[in-house]
């Protein structure tokens, strides 16, 4: 069964500090990782996609994959009250075709 | 803009009836179109995968018959819950694409509540 495993949190982090948020995989044909971010009753936004092993940035978001190890991160620099959310991590064998969803992780960014 | 349009964004009916929810792509074609329900402070569950033209492909554990997929045109899906009981309330979400390469849009939602 494939499953994406995230802690749930509640992740506290304070305002303008590094939040990091982590994701483990278990299917290992997964070749599409996707980081989303989800407001309370609203629809998952995308914030980050990456394919390769190593780091890719996007202002202040950076994701990070190691396949060998199966996981992948999202890291959120110069934390915002505006980033607290629930982040999903999301996994597909190809493409973006059939996402398999972690848990989520709610994140607060404290003033 | 949203370019995934899903209606109606909330919806209550009584348990028994049926309810529609659509999902619209608004400035592309959407080969596919994929169906997710969401129950509070879960993940999203992939219920089935719609491809324009042909039957939808369900998840495993997912009705069928209650959860009725139409996919006629390439910029509409819809989502019709049959026969609804209080435990179909949830958060429904559509998400469409266009060909190989082209990014996932996630429509709004549709909140379900069923009395």
């Amino acid at each position: 069964q494939k499953e994406v495993e995230q802690n749930s949190g509640p992740l506290s982090v304070p305002e303008g500090a590094i939040a990091s948020l982590n994701c483990t995989y278990s299917d290992r044909v997964s070749q599409s990782f996707f980081w989303y971010r989800q407001y309370s009753g609203k629809s998952p936004e995308l914030i980050m996609s990456i394919y390769s092993n190593g780091d890719k940035e996007d202002g202040r978001f950076t994701a990070q994959l190691n396949k060998a190890s199966q996981y992948v991160s999202l890291l959120i620099r110069d934390s915002q009250p505006s980033d607290s959310a629930t982040y999903l991590c999301a996994v597909a064998p190809f493409g973006n075709e059939k996402l398999t969803f972690g848990t989520g992780t709610r994140l607060t960014i404290i003033p | 803009g949203a370019v995934v349009s899903q209606h109606p964004s909330r919806v209550i009916c009584k348990s028994g009836t049926s309810v529609k929810i659509e999902c619209r792509s608004l400035d592309f074609q959407a080969t596919t179109m994929f169906w997710y329900r969401q129950f509070p402070k879960k993940s999203l569950m992939l219920m089935a995968t719609s491809n324009e033209g042909s039957k939808a492909t369900y998840e495993q554990g997912v009705e069928k018959d209650k959860f009725l997929i139409n996919h006629a045109s390439l910029t509409l899906s819809t989502l019709t819950v049959t026969s609804a009981h209080p435990e179909d309330s949830s958060f429904y979400i559509c998400s469409a694409k266009g060909g190989a390469g082209s990014p996932l849009h996630f429509g709004n939602g549709t909140r379900l509540t069923v009395t």
